[in-house]
């Protein structure tokens, strides 16, 4: 149990255009969703704490214009690069509170050419 | 906010001995501490946790002890396989809301 899928797995954009990257709960509901970004060969970095019904907490130093987050229900959050730029390069997890521990997602690899 | 610090960077044991990584933390109210474990472009993998009550806690070659009063907490694998090779990351929550990761210790367990 505790499965959060994560979809794409893999995307290429270009620079400029928008990402959407979708996180599901299969087998619970999840009331909070965390969304990480983590470069290569580095942590695991918090961007902001998704909540099902209200508005996203962000980290500091996280545009919140840019990385916009929707938890429109209790498996579904979404995070959108907006104006994808080539720094935005990373790879993005989620994780959804089940019911105390994390579960996480397997990762979207965003490369933006 | 919460600060976890890991060391070492990298470690590098012969099969068979055991393993030991370190984190302290910052925030006096953390007290909830996972070990996560990930392979190259996969997803973390919680390996094992504890909390502020306990002051060890093992599971068969897996074991993390805390010390609340220095804020830190430390990672014991003992008899490494080469499969144990990968990146272990500690992390702190307070109230199990948020974690902060440490910046983790990639383990290579030679043959």
């Amino acid at each position: 149990g505790a499965v959060v899928s994560q979809h794409p797995s893999r995307v290429i954009c270009k620079s400029g255009t928008s990402v959407k990257i979708e996180c599901r709960s299969l087998d619970f509901q999840a009331t909070t969703m965390f969304w990480y970004r983590q470069f290569p060969k580095q942590s695991l970095m918090l961007m902001a704490t998704s909540n099902e019904g209200s508005k996203a907490t962000y980290e500091q130093g996280v545009e919140k214009d840019k990385f916009l987050i929707n938890h429109a229900s209790l498996t579904l959050s979404t995070l959108t690069v907006t104006s994808a730029h080539p720094e935005d390069s990373s790879f993005y997890i989620c994780s959804a509170k089940y019911p105390i521990e994390q579960f996480f997602g397997p990762g979207t690899r965003l490369t933006v050419l | 906010g919460e600060n976890v610090e890991q060391h070492p960077s990298t470690l590098s044991v012969q099969e068979g001995d055991s393993a030991v990584i370190k984190c302290t933390y910052s925030d006096s109210a953390s007290n909830y501490f996972p070990w996560y474990k990930q392979e190259l472009g996969k997803r973390p993998q919680l390996i094992i946790d504890i909390r502020s009550n306990v002051g060890e806690k093992k599971d068969q070659r897996i074991a993390v002890t805390l010390n609340k009063t220095a804020k830190h907490f430390s990672l014991h694998i003992t008899e490494t396989q080469p499969e144990d090779s990968a990146v272990y990351f500690c992390a702190a929550s307070a109230n199990d809301y948020k974690l902060s990761f440490g910046a983790g210790t990639t383990v290579t367990v030679r043959a």
